[in-house]
């Protein structure tokens, strides 16, 4: 079945950049995922890539995507304090069916 | 973007008792509805796909006796737990499906007593 993995907590210093690394291992995903949430709250989307692209940028935002090795990453430029959460990977086969997430990556930003 | 909104944010219940969870899309039509559970400092792990007017699909090891599911329009689906165990006690996350996007509402705490 599939398998996301991402590690489980990363410290960073305000104003640095953040990288947040998931690896999956289903070939046929579609759509990769970067979700943030926050204590107590749900989930809020961040961005998605589609499978055959490479890179996509939104604002302070950077995913990168590898294929080959099926790697996926999120980098956060200029990290706020506002950004410590938790953020989760996912994947899916199509476009708005059930997602598969990764354990989660605890970001804490220090300032 | 569009909201998911469930009801309620928490509850506490005594052993045995049944929880009704409710969740709602407020400004868009969802024909597929997911439910997810997720522990403390745990992943959230699908429980159930729920299509609108039809029976729900539920992942493997999921008992669909105990978490009955009725997805009854385009707007509303439940999530029933019955006969509540404080081993159900965990976070109850659903999801809403429009188009290529899934939007999550703020999440159920449950705690069996």
């Amino acid at each position: 079945g599939e398998d996301v993995e991402q590690s489980l907590f990363l410290s960073v210093r305000e104003g640095d950049s953040s990288v947040i690394n998931c690896t999956y291992t289903d070939s046929s995903s579609t759509y990769l995922y970067w979700y943030k949430q926050e204590p107590g709250a749900g989930l809020q989307l961040l961005t998605y890539i589609f499978s055959n692209m490479d890179m996509k940028q939104d604002q302070r935002l950077t995913v990168l995507l590898n294929k080959k090795d099926k790697h996926l990453s999120l980098r956060i430029a200029d990290t706020q304090t506002g950004d410590s959460a938790i953020y989760f990977c996912a994947e899916s086969h199509d476009a708005g069916n059930k997602l598969t997430f990764g354990g989660g990556t605890r970001v804490l930003v220090k300032p | 973007g569009a909201v998911v909104s469930q009801h309620p944010s928490w509850v506490i219940c005594k052993s045995g008792t049944s929880v009704k969870i409710e969740c709602r899309s407020l400004d868009f039509q969802a024909t597929t509805m997911f439910w997810y559970r997720q522990f403390p400092k745990q992943s959230l792990m699908l429980m159930a796909t729920s299509n609108e007017g039809s029976k729900a699909t539920y992942e493997q090891g999921v008992e669909k006796d105990k978490f009955l599911i009725n997805h009854a329009s385009l707007t509303l689906s439940t999530l029933t737990v019955t006969s509540a165990h404080p081993e159900d006690s965990s976070f109850y996350i659903c999801s809403a499906s429009a188009d290529t996007e899934q939007f999550f509402g703020p999440g159920t705490r449950l705690t069996v007593l």
